[in-house]
């Protein structure tokens, strides 16, 4: 079975432009999650999907950020325009049950964005 | 507010000695927690977990963490360690039923 998968691994953009992220969860999982690790800080929760629906959003961090997952299966993060301060290495989850605290969460490789 | 603590950036110990990396929370509520090591290049690998009963909790590659209420820890641990063991290491900690809070990483380093 093939786990979460996240494209690209790495990109590097100039202050301005727009990026967007892709993550495929594992077949099956109705939950999704976006994460960001910046500077060796902590991993920090941006949003999560049940499905199509956006479940949480609290930790995204600005309107400079959008995720989408239409059809509920893969998800989409776009960044426009980039900040330097975006850069950092973004992480996808995905679970599958919902309303589980004890369910663990399956990370992707994460992608390394780093804004010019 | 719920926060997790890794008090150590690096943990260095030498092949075959025991290794502990340490991680305190601070949470409302019934805490599940959760040890995820990431090698380089690779993704977060789920190690082990905590939810109830033995507070010895025993996960992948020969670690275990144990889990102390009263001191709000769970330190992971592995009594010989290996230089395959050499990575970063993640403590997080759930209380709701989404989002994970996490530490911000131990970079364990293994000598031969």
């Amino acid at each position: 079975e093939a786990g979460v998968t996240q494209f690209p691994s790495h990109s590097v953009i100039e202050k301005g432009q727009t990026v967007t992220l892709r993550c495929d969860p594992i077949s099956g999982h109705d939950n999704l999650y976006w994460y960001r690790r910046v500077m060796g800080k902590e991993i920090k929760f941006l949003l999560h999907f049940v499905k199509e629906s956006k479940q949480d959003e609290s930790g995204m961090p600005n309107n400079r950020f959008l995720a989408e997952r239409t059809g509920g299966t893969y998800s989409t993060l776009k960044v426009q325009p980039a900040e330097l301060e975006d850069s950092g290495v973004y992480f996808c989850a995905s679970s599958q049950e919902y309303r589980q605290s004890q369910e663990t969460q399956y990370f992707g490789p994460g992608t390394r964005l780093l804004v010019l | 507010a719920q926060s997790v603590a890794q008090p150590e950036d690096q943990v260095n110990v030498a092949e075959g000695n025991p290794l502990t990396v340490k991680c305190t929370y601070s949470v409302s509520g019934n805490p599940y927690l959760f040890w995820y090591v990431q090698y380089p290049n690779r993704g977060l690998q789920f190690l082990l977990k905590y939810i109830t009963g033995d507070n010895l909790v025993k996960g992948s590659y020969g670690f275990e963490a144990e889990f102390n209420k009263s001191q709000t820890s769970f330190h992971l641990k592995k009594p010989s360690a290996l230089v395959s063991d050499s990575a970063l290491y993640f403590c997080a900690v759930r209380v709701n039923f989404n989002k994970f809070y996490f530490g911000s990483g131990t970079k364990l380093n293994v000598k031969p």
